[in-house]
């Protein structure tokens, strides 16, 4: 089956540890990217990748890193620089250019 | 950058009934997107139209480019069809990364039996 997975589902981490967050697409998209989702505001972007080895700042990076060492692979580390990390994450692929974004299930982190 | 405003912020209604929901942007745009996110969190997206009209099923979304405004209508609503439905547009320019999507808050739609 073609897709976007996210893992895990829900996570949780004591506050001042890293975390890495998980999306994997076998869609053959060259764009990926990372939304961060909180109660009562739009996504809002953190990183997106254009193509492999190449990855921007989105909105919102400070306290976050990314890699994108595989087209199908585009990780997101919560780092214990990022003030409030407690939110819905949602990773997105598509062919890029404003076409239509394909979005995973998502991974909801708490911080305890 | 473009604002997107959402309205309603909550919707209720009762099954069959027809939905409206707005979206209205302040800068023009190349693209418009309608999203829909389950309670689960996963996002599906609906349609993407920079023109005109688009229907699929008992969706249809429409926007008015001279006015800035978008509208998604569900016929003979149904309670499966409660969700979150957001919008998202596509500014000419970079101002939400590689898309320059920026997105609207949503509406909590329900439909009751």
């Amino acid at each position: 089956d073609g897709g976007i997975t996210q893992s895990p589902k829900y996570l949780f981490r004591k506050e001042g540890q890293n975390v890495t967050l998980s999306c994997e697409q076998n869609l053959n998209h060259d764009a990926m990217y990372w939304y961060r989702q909180d109660p009562g505001q739009g996504l809002r972007l953190i990183y997106y990748s254009q193509i492999v080895n190449d990855f921007q700042k989105g909105d919102i990076a400070e306290g976050y890193s990314v890699s994108r060492e595989k087209k199908e692979s585009f990780p997101l580390t919560v780092t214990s620089a990022q003030k409030n990390p407690t939110a819905f994450y949602l990773c997105a692929s598509g062919l890029g250019n404003a076409n239509e974004q394909f979005f995973g299930p998502g991974t909801r982190l708490t911080v305890l | 950058k473009n604002e997107v405003e959402q309205s309603p912020q909550n919707l209720t209604a009762q099954e069959g009934e027809f939905i409206t929901i707005n979206c209205s942007y302040s800068v023009g745009i190349s693209a418009l997107h309608w999203l829909q996110q389950h309670p689960g969190g996963g996002i599906v997206s609906l349609f993407m139209l920079s023109s005109g009209k688009k229907k699929h099923g008992r969706l249809i979304a429409t926007i008015n480019i001279q006015e800035k405004h978008s509208s998604l209508h569900i016929t003979a609503s149904h309670p499966r069809d409660s969700a979150v439905y957001i919008c998202a547009v596509r500014s000419g320019r970079s101002g939400g990364g590689a898309d320059g999507l920026t997105f609207g808050k949503g509406t909590h739609l329900i439909i009751q039996p």
